[in-house]
């Protein structure tokens, strides 16, 4: 069956510094992949897509990467801040509707 | 922009009550989606619709129907709410069929079964 796994449930890193989020798929190649940011008691809030065929996608202090050979995108905040603490949902859209991963909850430490 | 509402932010129920979640979204989106979220089990579909009155299974719709009769509103019901039903219930709607487009969520039903 189709799997997408964020394998760090949580990370904390120092106020300044880039974050690196990691989401691995298995079984199956997924032609675009999203990431959500979500606060607590809030629903996610779209932030980026990628599509397979583009290496890195950026928005101000985002990145993502998507590496169909890895079978991996990765996520990176630079320049972080605490206001980046959330956790941050990747998805794919391997199949309709999207599959989600459980998220990793990042802490901003200034 | 687009705005996804759902009904209530907090509820409070009884064992064996029907329930009724209410999600309303003002961009003429095509679909719309019913999530749970549970700690350590991520976003777990529930039910989706692509239309109206239509109306597919996501991975877990055990104990949930959903009615979508207009397009802008899809309802979650609990036919006998259990306590293991208790969770937070996302709502959410995208533009196209496609899973391609991004999804726009609601703020979330809080939902306690006693």
């Amino acid at each position: 069956s189709q799997k997408i796994e964020q394998n760090s449930e949580a990370l904390n890193i120092q106020e300044g510094k880039t974050a690196t989020l990691t989401c691995n798929y298995t079984n199956y190649s997924p032609a675009y992949l999203q990431w959500y940011r979500q606060d607590p008691g809030r629903g996610p809030v779209f932030l980026l897509l990628i599509r397979e065929n583009e290496k890195e996608k950026r928005k101000e202090r985002l990145k993502v990467t998507f590496d169909t050979t890895l079978k991996q995108s990765l996520f990176h905040i630079t320049a972080s801040q605490p206001a980046d603490s959330a956790t941050y949902l990747c998805a794919s859209s391997g199949n309709t509707p999207l599959v989600f991963g459980k998220g990793t909850r990042l802490s901003v430490i200034a | 922009d687009v705005k996804v509402t759902q009904s209530s932010r907090y509820l409070v129920k009884r064992t064996g009550e029907k329930v009724f979640l209410e999600c309303v979204q003002d961009m003429d989106h095509e679909n719309m989606f019913w999530y749970r979220q549970d700690p350590g089990l991520g976003l777990r579909l529930i039910y989706f619709s692509y239309d109206v009155k239509m109306k597919e299974k996501g991975d877990i719709p055990e104990g949930y129907s959903v009615s979508r009769e207009k397009k802008e509103r899809f309802s979650l019901i609990l036919e006998s709410a259990s306590t293991n039903q208790t969770s937070m219930y996302l709502c959410a709607s995208s533009l196209f069929p496609d899973s391609n487009y991004e999804q726009y969520f609601g703020p979330g039903t809080r939902l306690t079964v006693t």
